[in-house]
């Protein structure tokens, strides 16, 4: 079975432009979990969304969205880019919401703001 | 808010001997989970061990084990008879029942000694 994939795998943009990251989570699982990591604030969770649906957001400016298909893959965009926006941004996959369903973590996209 | 702390910015380790790197979580939940990823130089997340919060019996997973102390809000890991392949960011996590929600600690830098 594949994994998670994320695409692009490395992304280089220009401040205040914006940006589009996609999510293929792994067959069949329906829960799909966004996570900022970056150097001085570790790994900060974004968003949660399960059946098309954002189930939790985390404490990020209004200029984070995301969403989820019916398919179950997910965009997270972020609007007018700040230098402090270069991150890897990670993807988990599971096939619920329930605490003991296990995420798959994708090999994250490496976004830096120039 | 739930927190996780991890006090061991960096370990070291020789190469077949045991190492600890400690976890301590803030929480007033009393059913979640604990979890230790490993995130080696390619960046993929990988899930090691986890433990849930109402099983009084400590995870193993081959060379790797945990302490699990409920009370003390403490979850530890030790690797045993550490490897080369071992060397890589560890980093312990929180999650509530009933979410999918990853609260990380700041990580733990291993390096193995040949």
């Amino acid at each position: 079975k594949a994994g998670v994939t994320q695409t692009p795998r490395y992304l280089i943009k220009t401040r205040g432009q914006q940006v589009t990251l996609s999510c293929s989570p792994i067959s069949g699982h329906r829960s799909v979990s966004w996570y900022q990591q970056t150097p001085g604030q570790g790994l900060q969770f974004l968003f949660e969304y399960f059946s098309e649906t954002q189930r939790n957001k985390g404490n990020f400016p209004g200029r984070f969205s995301g969403r989820q298909f019916s398919n179950s893959r997910s965009e997270m965009n972020v609007s007018t880019l700040e230098l402090g926006d270069s991150a890897l941004y990670l993807c988990a996959s599971s096939l619920g919401v329930a605490g003991y369903y296990e995420q798959y973590f994708g090999p994250g996209t490496r976004l830096t703001v120039t | 808010a739930q927190t996780v702390t991890q006090s061991q910015p960096e370990m070291s380790v020789q190469e077949a001997e045991t190492v600890t790197l400690s976890c301590t979580y803030d929480t007033s939940e009393s059913d979640y989970y604990l979890f230790w990823y490993k995130q080696p130089p390619s960046r993929q997340m990988i899930l090691v061990i986890r433990q849930e919060a109402y099983k009084q019996q400590n995870a193993t997973e081959n060379r790797f084990s945990v302490n699990f102390q409920k009370a003390a809000k403490s979850f530890s890991l030790k690797i045993s008879d550490s490897q080369l392949g071992d060397a890589a960011m560890y980093f312990c996590a929180y999650r509530n029942q009933g979410a999918q929600k990853l609260v990380f600690g700041q990580g733990t830098r291993l390096t193995i000694n040949p």
